[in-house]
């Protein structure tokens, strides 16, 4: 079983749909990230949330650390926003000296809005 | 501007040959990683590097790989005999600790 589940794995929408994306995971983390890929293949860091809930735009993005769950949201949704949304999470913070985050990844969410 | 730029941005080599990915970041950085993505799966990580040495690596990053930051600013992952199961997009990573990490836009790597 994976660390970090999405879903729903495939999303196509029509122009101005209020989209979803879930993300759960089932280890500790200090942060959760959500990115988006666009079909070039970069990525384009979103949200870091540790908790409660960030708006960017039309983006929100939300987290709740005792259910090990996070949504992302996107309102008024546009073809530009097509593009796979990854979830991934950061591991505790090292113990002092010894290490680095570590980032675990969910599968992603492919996500089309058609015009 | 990127907060991280990778070069190059798609590198073809033959099979046995050896690569080398470069990553610049913008300001100072501490926290290095590297991350790969082969076709159709999700993001793996490779590395992570801190204070000028490797920090944490994973099953992945066995002998063939290697990282150094050759100047103090670039951060560079070196594939010495590259395999046709290589092939995928290489993700360079640089921030962390209590801010948020900045990804490149990643080189794709094609071994022929």
């Amino acid at each position: 079983k994976n660390e970090v589940e999405q879903s729903p794995q495939n999303l196509t929408a029509q122009e101005g749909e209020f989209i979803t994306i879930n993300c759960s995971y089932s280890v500790g983390i200090s942060a959760l990230h959500w990115l988006q890929q666009h079909p070039g293949g970069g990525i384009v860091s979103l949200f870091m949330l540790s908790s409660g809930k960030k708006k960017h735009g039309r983006l929100i993005a939300t987290i709740n650390i005792q259910e090990k769950h996070s949504s992302l949201h996107i309102t008024a949704s546009h073809p530009r926003d097509s593009a796979v949304y990854i979830c991934a999470v950061r591991s505790p913070p090292p113990l002092l000296g010894s290490g680095t985050y570590k980032y675990i990844f969910g599968t992603g969410t492919r996500l089309k809005v058609l015009a | 501007e990127p907060e991280v730029t990778q070069t190059p941005s798609h590198q073809v080599t033959q099979m046995g040959q050896e690569v080398i990915l470069r990553c610049v970041p913008i300001s100072n950085h501490l926290y290095f990683y590297w991350y790969r993505q082969i076709l159709g799966q999700k993001v793996e990580f490779l590395v992570s590097f801190y204070n000028n040495e490797i920090s944490e690596k994973s099953e992945i990053f066995d002998d063939q790989f290697s990282v150094e930051r050759p100047d103090g600013s670039n951060f560079t992952l070196k594939i010495r005999s590259t395999k046709l199961e290589d092939s995928a997009m290489y993700f360079c990573a640089v921030g962390g600790g209590q801010t948020e990490a900045f990804f490149g836009q990643g080189t794709r790597l094609t071994v022929v």
